[in-house]
Formats: C-alpha cells, structure tokens, sequence
C-alpha cells in the first residue's frame, strides 16, 4: 500500500534552517507528483509547493518562495524540503502528499502522517 | 489566486442527522473540487473528487455535488467516526492549491 513516511521536523530559533524528508513506498514514486502541505497549530491547509515526477518543474507558494527548496531523489523514492531563513510563522506540521489524478481531476490522494515544525526563540 | 469559503465555520449535529456543508469558489471552477476529511492528530483523507465522485472505500453516505463555484458536502446519516473537519480544494487553477478554511463537525 502507498506510504509516505516525513521526518526531519523539530525545534529551531527564528533564521535557522532545516531540511525535512519524506520517504516513499508502496508506488511507483517516479511516476508522481509530489506535494508538501502545511498546518499552522490550530489552522487549516495551506499548499506549500510541489514537484513534477522528474523534478523538471517546481512551484512554491508565496509565503515561502526564495526561503524553501524542493528538491527529489527518485533512486531513492525521496522528497525533500530545505526551509532557510525559518519564521514564526512557518511553525506548522508539514505533510507530504502524492498528487493522484482521477479522470483528469487533479487530487492529494495520499499523506503522510507529518512533520511538527516549531520556530521559536 | 482562487479564494474557497466554507461555511458554515462549524456546526453541531446528533448520530443519525443529515449534514451539508458549503464551499463557494470565487470564481467558477467547473467540477474540480476535492473534499477532504481529517481527524484530530491525523493527516486528511480524500473523500470526494471532481465535486461529486467518492474515492475508494470511502462510505456511501458522503455525497458532493455542484459546479461552477458553488458546491456541498452531505452526510446523510451520521455516524460517530465521522466528527471531523472538513476541507474543500480546487483544483483548477494551481499553483497554488487552494482550500477552504475548514468546517468543524462536533457532537450535539
């Protein structure tokens, strides 16, 4: 069955970086597009960026454009996500999720089970 | 951006009640619209995809409809496992993803 396995979160001081995995199993992850996905303690979803199946093309959200890189390593059915210049309010679990596509409608069919991250002086 | 407005916020209901929630888009989006149910401490799950079609093992009593930019989530029985919060999500247009703010579904 599909897998989606983050780590990396923790504890950082406001500036400082961290790199989050999420490691892929149970599909073919070079055939996908992969998501990260961002909830603020208590908030709702809030779509952070994403990556084509062979890395070609990456998007990020506003909030985190020019401070986080995505980045995958399809040998190793891997997705990473490389936060710089970290804020308060980039404190938030981060989910990876698979992009499936169901009859030509786009979805985030698979999560992981997240990532806490917490900036905080 | 595409803005997506639950309502209501949240909402009480009993084992048993019919439930509808609401999600505007603010501009038309035709039917790509997903809905997603997530539990305390819990990654969410896909329910409905294309505004109106259940993914796979999820129970027939969650139903979508709509298109253009105005859509509903029912349940038509209530069963306990399904107190959660739910969030809608367009499709058409990314970047970005955009979703709703979330409606909370609690116990009456």
């Amino acid at each position: 069955q599909v897998q989606l396995l983050e780590s990396g979160g923790g504890l950082v001081k406001p500036g400082e970086s961290l790199r989050l995995s999420c490691e892929a199993s149970g599909f073919t992850f070079s055939d996908y597009y992969m998501n990260w996905i961002r909830q603020a303690p208590g908030k709702g979803l809030e779509w952070v960026a994403y990556i084509s199946s062979s890395g070609s093309a990456i998007y990020y959200a506003d909030s985190v454009k020019g401070r986080f890189t995505l980045s995958r390593d399809n040998t190793k059915n891997s997705l990473y996500l490389q936060m710089n210049s970290l804020r308060a309010e980039d404190t938030a679990v981060y989910y990876c999720a698979r992009k499936g596509a169901y009859s030509g409608y786009d979805t985030f069919d698979h999560w992981g089970q997240g990532t806490l991250v917490t900036v905080s002086s | 951006d595409i803005q997506m407005t639950q309502s209501p916020s949240s909402l009480s209901a009993s084992v048993g009640d019919r439930v509808t929630i609401t999600c505007r888009a603010s501009q038309s989006i035709g039917r790509y619209l997903n809905w997603y149910q997530q539990k305390p401490g819990k990654a969410p799950k896909l329910l409905i995809y294309a505004a109106s079609s259940l993914q796979s093992g999820v129970p027939s009593r969650f139903g979508g409809s709509g298109s253009g930019t105005d859509f509903t989530l029912t349940i038509s029985s209530l069963q306990p496992e399904d107190f959660a919060t739910y969030y809608c999500q367009q499709s058409y247009s990314s970047p970005p993803n955009t979703f709703g703010q979330g409606t909370k579904l609690e116990i009456k």
